[in-house]
């Protein structure tokens, strides 16, 4: 059982490229989270999806990134114009599903560290 | 509203010793989930512990354990007889249920130094 799979895992990308980082959900899992880790910080939680759906995007800034979750394929974060800022590493992480159960954790993927230059 | 405090930003220990990682939380709810995660020099993040907010039981796995204290908001994780390839950045994290599901907040993160 493959897990949480993300790619790429290292991103260069000039200022004022596009970046897109991609994560495939461990099979079966149908929420998807997307949390950034900036250099000696911990995890900030960005935003949380079901297929088709974004239910929380309380954590993503208001411009330039934008996060999709579609019936088919991967989940994609996209930061448009990126800047320096912007570097950092992205996780993501999978559940089985988003409410109450006793086997609710979330695994993550390995990360894309994303270097703005 | 919801916050993670590990106090501790860094910590060396010689392999070996015994050592604490302390995590103190804020919650309104009554029902939440605490975390423990590992991240080694590699980046990725590896999954220790989940505990619910109404299981107080202490837990041991090998060389860890966790006190997890409701009256003082704890969740503190040792580390026994700790080695070299204990040496990473550890996160503690709470879950609590946001708007449409659970949403989780880390903690700063300890590094773990481990000498030889």
């Amino acid at each position: 059982n493959a897990g949480v799979m993300q790619n790429p895992r290292h991103l260069v990308r000039r200022r004022g490229q596009e970046a897109r980082l991609r994560c495939s959900p461990m099979k079966g899992h149908s929420h998807v989270y997307w949390y950034r880790q900036l250099p000696e910080e911990g995890l900030k939680f960005m935003v949380y999806l079901q297929k088709e759906n974004i239910i929380d995007e309380s954590g993503m800034p208001k411009e330039r990134f934008s996060a999709e979750f579609p019936k088919e394929g991967p989940s994609i974060l996209r930061i448009q114009q990126v800047v320096r800022g912007d570097s950092a590493a992205y996780f993501c992480a999978s559940s089985p599903h988003g409410g109450q159960g006793p086997t609710y954790e979330q695994y993550f993927g390995p990360g894309t560290r994303l270097t703005v230059t | 509203a919801q916050k993670v405090t590990q106090a501790q930003t860094e910590i060396s220990v010689v392999e070996k010793e015994d050592v604490t990682l302390d995590c103190v939380y804020e919650t309104r709810d009554t029902t939440y989930y605490l975390f423990w995660y590992k991240q080694p020099p590699s980046g990725e993040l590896v999954f220790l512990i989940r505990r619910n907010s109404f299981d107080e039981q202490n837990e041991i796995s090998g060389r860890y354990s966790w006190n997890f204290q409701k009256s003082t908001s704890s969740f503190n994780f040792t580390i026994t007889a700790s080695q070299v390839v204990d040496s990473a950045v550890y996160f503690c994290a709470l879950s609590e249920w946001g708007t449409g599901g659970f949403k989780t907040i880390f903690g700063a993160g300890t590094r773990l130094f481990v000498k030889a």
